[in-house]
């Protein structure tokens, strides 16, 4: 019963270049969140998406920051012509359903821009 | 010179002891509240949670309070081991979407 999967773990690019971020949520579950996390800081809500759908993107940069979730495959989180400013891990987690229920994460994604 | 940035709140706690870790919340709207820990290099655990019509629940070596008056939510750890060394996060389920906003993360050091 795999958990919460992301890829790569490490990601490097250069100062404007695109950065893609995947996520393959929990079996079973249907929505995903993404987080970042600067370090020594707790995590910022980004996006929550459900299958084909953007429910709520309230917490993500109104530039270069993008994310989909389709139909077949994992979500994906792309950011565009990167600054040093993007470095931090980005987590995704996901859920069975929206409410209360507890949302599991994945390792994350360390971004390091130079 | 350049910042180093924030450094988290560390409680020390001594192998064998109870740990006590708080947390402050917002949003007098929360219903639902989460403790993760996350160690270094991974992402957050889910450890124990709590709906807002309660004010205690009870895991395996772990209890959470919750106080709605004052909005103040705590972790407690019973018989405190090396392996809970980790930054410890609560957060709350502020809105419909159910997206979590997270507290600043305090640090659990346990002495041997």
């Amino acid at each position: 019963n795999a958990g919460v999967m992301q890829n790569p773990r490490h990601l490097v690019r250069r100062r404007g270049q695109e950065a893609r971020l995947r996520c393959s949520p929990m079996k079973g579950h249907s929505h995903v969140y993404w987080y970042r996390q600067l370090p020594e800081e707790g995590l910022k809500f980004m996006v929550y998406l459900q299958k084909e759908n953007i429910i709520d993107e309230s917490g993500m940069p109104k530039e270069r920051f993008s994310a989909e979730f389709p139909k077949e495959g994992p979500s994906i989180l792309r950011i565009q012509q990167v600054v040093r400013g993007d470095s931090a891990a980005y987590f995704c987690a996901s859920s069975p359903k929206t409410g209360v229920y507890e949302q599991y994460f994945g390792p994350g994604t360390r971004l390091t821009v130079t | 010179g350049e910042s180093v940035g924030l450094h988290l709140p560390t409680l020390s706690v001594q192998e064998g002891d109870n740990s006590i870790i708080n947390c402050a919340y917002s949003n007098s709207a929360s219903d639902y509240f989460i403790w993760y820990k996350q160690e270094s290099g991974k992402g957050p655990q889910f450890i124990i949670d709590i709906r807002s019509n309660m004010d205690k629940r009870q895991g395996q070596r772990v209890t959470v309070l919750l106080n709605k008056t004052v909005k103040h939510l705590s972790l407690q750890i019973a018989a405190t081991q090396p392996g809970d060394s980790a930054v410890y996060f609560c957060a709350e389920n502020t809105g419909a979407n159910s997206k979590l906003t997270f507290g600043k993360g305090i640090t659990l050091s346990v002495r041997p």
